[in-house]
């Protein structure tokens, strides 16, 4: 299967302390990017990591790449209640398409 | 920003119509959308890429007669589902890349929840 697996499926944390939820797949990527849903709302994007790229940020954001082991993981430090929602990794095959097949996604929980 | 948006964003028809999502780039051109579908507490599963000008690509699993789509523009492509059934009844997204960008970015619209009674 192309889909990526999410782990854990679910986790709840208290505000303040940081969430680090994982990605891993099969076959080699062109790049991998992370989503965030709201309940029963459209996807934002939080950020792209290409193949080449080991590590990147954005705000409270930390992605890491590691190709070797093939997986990926998302830090959110600082988490606020805000951040409660669905968190998906989406894989890039690259290709003519550049389709995303989505991963198996993390509910997050952030208690107030 | 880019802006992608879907209508209408919320449908119940009865079992056996068929039903039409409109998915709209707003300020770019799209040869390439895309359609998934989301059922409750799972991820989005990618049915099909629809290209401007040209048949639709759809995933194993995914029946093209049932869910027809058309992109007969740059700027917009409808999935139609043909004799809608409750188990049709579902989240679906479309996104689309901008043709004139590096192509490795998707924006996506709100989604339409259907509801086949």
């Amino acid at each position: 299967s192309q889909q990526g697996e999410e782990d854990p499926q679910a986790l709840s944390i208290q505000e303040g302390e940081n969430a680090t939820m994982n990605c891993s797949y099969k076959t080699s990527i062109n790049n991998l990017q992370w989503y965030r849903q709201n309940s029963g709302r459209g996807l934002v994007h939080l950020i792209l990591i290409r193949s080449n790229e080991r590590e990147k940020h954005s705000g409270r954001l930390r992605v890491t790449l590691d190709t070797s082991k093939k997986s990926s993981s998302l830090l959110i430090t600082a988490s606020r209640a805000a951040d409660t929602a669905s968190y998906f990794c989406a894989l890039n095959y690259g290709g003519a398409t550049n389709k995303l097949i989505f991963g198996t996604g993390t509910l997050l929980a952030v208690q107030p | 920003g880019a802006v992608v948006s879907q209508h209408p964003s919320r449908v119940i028809c009865k079992s056996g119509t068929s039903v039409k999502i409109e998915c709209r780039s707003l300020d770019f051109q799209a040869t390439t959308m895309f359609w998934y579908r989301q059922f409750p507490k799972q991820s989005l599963m990618l049915m099909a890429t629809s290209n401007e000008g040209s048949k639709a690509t759809y995933e194993q699993g995914v029946e093209k007669d049932k869910f027809l789509i058309n992109h007969a523009s740059l700027t917009l492509s409808t999935l139609t589902v043909t004799s809608a059934h409750p188990e049709d009844s579902s989240f679906y997204i479309c996104s689309a890349r901008d043709h004139l960008a590096a192509g490795e970015t998707q924006y996506f619209g709100p989604g339409t929840r259907l509801l086949v009674l």
